[in-house]
């Protein structure tokens, strides 16, 4: 069965201090490793798809990058705008799990002035 | 352009009843996926429909059950309404489907009493 760990559950950092954030899964061979953020009472917004290890993106102060077993979710200089849920989810490429999604519960990161 | 919209935001059911949840896609966008939202499970992916055929299907009951109409607009339905299904539902549209950066809608609030 498809999981997906996110670490930590909670994170209160603040203002400017970077840190990072884990996605560990296991997965029937990976089609997609996707994050979103998700801010209360909205639906979740697309950060970043990464397909295959040693991929990495950017977008302004976050950056994602994929390895065999986990991905990390960089944040550098955080705001306090940058505070939400970030979610983690994989796709399955193979096996009865092929095409379907499987989300991680969540880190919760919160950044204070 | 116009975001995904959903509706309705807000419904009360009994338990046993059915319901009946509808989802209109950003303009284009040939996907449409279905999520359920609670605070024990996370977000779980119900399925997707693409060009009006399912396409993927996560695990839940049969009782959960949707489809996709020619202008990409999708419906979900629920029968026999259990305590357990109170939730967010959340839809998702893309323009070729999950590997694709998906939007969000803002979720319709089930409560069933």
């Amino acid at each position: 069965e498809d999981q997906v760990t996110q670490s930590p559950e909670a994170l209160r950092l603040q203002e400017g201090e970077s840190s990072s954030l884990n996605c560990s899964y296991t997965v029937s061979g990976l089609r997609g490793l996707f994050w979103y953020r998700q801010d209360p009472g909205k639906g979740p917004e697309f950060l970043f798809t990464l397909y295959s290890a040693g991929e990495e993106k950017e977008k302004e102060r976050l950056k994602a990058t994929l390895t065999k077993k986990e991905s990390f979710l960089h944040i550098t200089a955080p705001k306090p705008e940058d505070s939400a849920t970030y979610l983690c989810a994989v796709q399955a490429a193979g096996g009865t799990s092929y095409g379907k999604l499987t989300f991680g519960q969540g880190t919760i990161l919160t950044v204070h002035p | 352009k116009a975001g995904v919209t959903q509706t309705p935001r807000y419904l009360i059911k009994t338990r046993g009843q059915q319901v009946t949840l509808s989802c209109s896609p950003i303009s284009g966008h040939r996907s449409v996926s279905w999520y359920q939202q609670t605070p024990g499970q996370g977000l779980q992916f119900l399925f997707e429909y693409f060009s009006e055929t399912q396409r993927n299907k996560g695990n839940f009951p049969g009782r959960f059950s949707g489809r996709q109409f020619s202008n990409s607009r999708s419906e979900m339905n629920v029968s026999t309404l259990e305590l357990g299904d109170s939730a967010l539902y959340l839809c998702a549209s893309s323009l070729v489907g999950l590997r694709d950066e998906q939007y969000f809608g803002p979720g319709t609030r089930l409560t069933v009493t």
